[in-house]
């Protein structure tokens, strides 16, 4: 079984910008989280869908948002890009709510 | 606060040796807990959670978590040079945290040869 995918692995982008950042879950898996992690802050909980429904959200500005489509694949934007945005962005899948979760391999964003 | 706490290390021990790694969460409803491990430009890969007080084995590794003292910890035997990684302890509250895990800053384990 393919585990999560997310497209993609490295990002280069100016202050001002904005991305967009894909994960697939691990077939057959609803839930899609979104993690952000900096040297200096660690590993910080951005949102959380579920059934295309936003669930849970992290204290991230209005800049970050989220969605999730139907058959589970998520993705994340980040609009008018700051150099403190970057970061390894990791997506984390799980059967469902409050199961254990698996993180991809993360899409390393640098904002020059 | 935070309101996941681990001891940034870095921890050092020799091959062979019993590593032990704590965590400490604030006093929140608290429903699962979970020790992932990095390597150096990877991602958190699990390797163990637990849910109730005691002792979960697994292999070479044990988890014990202690709800009253709000305390979880991470035991690895018989230490490996490859075991060498980061080590992050994660808590899921309860409430309406749903599926959110927040995690300590990470411990760093050096094993040496």
């Amino acid at each position: 079984k393919a585990g999560v995918t997310q497209t993609p692995r490295y990002l280069i982008k100016t202050r001002g910008q904005q991305v967009t950042l894909s994960c697939s879950p691990i077939s057959g898996h609803r839930s899609v989280s979104w993690y952000q992690q900096t040297p200096g802050q660690g590993l910080q909980f951005l949102f959380e869908y579920f059934s295309e429904t936003q669930r849970n959200k992290g204290n991230f500005p209005g800049r970050f948002s989220g969605r999730q489509f139907s058959n589970s694949r998520s993705e994340m934007n980040v609009s008018t890009l700051e150099l403190g945005d970057s970061a390894l962005y990791l997506c984390a899948s799980s059967l469902g709510l409050g199961d254990i979760q698996y993180f991809g391999a993360g899409t390393r964003l640098s904002v020059l | 606060q935070k309101e996941v706490e681990q001891n940034s290390g870095p921890l050092s021990v020799p091959e062979g040796a019993i590593a032990s790694l704590n965590c400490t969460y604030s006093d929140r409803v608290s429903q699962s807990f979970f020790w992932y491990r990095q390597y150096s430009g990877k991602s958190p890969e699990l390797i163990m959670s637990i849910y109730s007080n005691g002792d979960k084995e697994d292999g070479r590794f044990t988890a014990q978590l202690n709800k009253a003292s709000q305390y979880v910890s991470l035991l690895i035997r018989d230490s490996q040079p490859s075991d060498s990684a980061t080590y992050l302890c994660a808590v899921r509250f309860g409430g309406t945290s749903y599926g959110k895990l927040t995690f300590g800053q990470g411990t760093i384990l050096t094993v040496h040869p």
